[in-house]
């Protein structure tokens, strides 16, 4: 059983607060590291697939890292707003399969 | 467009029952997968198929047993329905077997057994 895990649960934050999560997951058979947005009601959006260590993407006021040797991803938003309300998803992947993690619940309000 | 669409979003069924659920993808992509929300909100895999030939199979009972016509569309068939397996199930595709392409998903299908 692969062990992917998030913290915090969940976070509540005010507009305009920068935030943080993180994502940890097994160092070996490491082939990718997922991040989606979850809406209620909605289905899964991809953010960022990294595969390298030390990658860094960016969208927007989003942005992620990966340490693949320690087994660890950060998210970061920067300048919240109420829309990045949502359940932030990691996901692990070996040759050909996803394992996620269990969210990291976000609230931005006013 | 939509690019991977359900049927029928909503299930409302009797234990016992058996059930299906049809999933499709315009996106041209070559694998499709199965995934089950649990009572924690716990997204896990549940069959994979790339190209219409099974590739994760996880433990799953017997009863569910998936379908790739083609490789544009993954059914999903549940025998003799129990009250367990009351979830929202999401199918996903992605570009091709491999774990570094994101995936895709549907919208879901809640499903309540009575």
């Amino acid at each position: 059983i692969l062990n992917v895990e998030q913290s915090p649960q969940s976070l509540h934050v005010q507009e305009g607060d920068s935030t943080n999560f993180t994502c940890s997951f097994p160092s070996s058979n490491f082939y990718a590291l997922h991040w989606y947005r979850w809406e209620t009601a909605k289905s899964p959006e991809a953010l960022f697939v990294m595969t390298l260590n030390g990658d860094e993407k960016k969208k927007g006021r989003i942005s992620a890292t990966l340490n693949t040797k320690e087994g660890y991803s950060y998210l970061y938003i920067k300048g919240s707003q109420p829309e990045d309300s949502a359940t932030y998803l990691c996901a692990f992947g070996t040759a050909s399969k996803l394992t996620f993690g269990t969210g990291t619940r976000l609230q931005v309000t006013l | 467009d939509t690019a991977v669409s359900q049927t029928p979003k909503y299930l409302v069924t009797q234990m016992g029952n058996d059930k299906s659920i049809k999933c499709e993808q315009n996106l041209g992509h070559d694998t499709m997968y199965w995934y089950k929300q649990d009572s924690k909100k716990f997204l896990k895999i549940m069959f994979s198929y790339n190209n219409k030939e099974l590739i994760i199979n996880e433990t799953v009972p017997n009863r569910f047993s998936p379908k790739s016509p083609d490789k544009a569309h993954l059914n999903l068939h549940i025998n003799s329905l129990e009250l367990g397996d009351s979830a929202v199930y999401f199918c996903a595709s992605s570009l091709d077997k491999r774990s570094y392409n994101e995936q895709f998903f549907g919208p879901g299908t809640r499903l309540t057994v009575l």
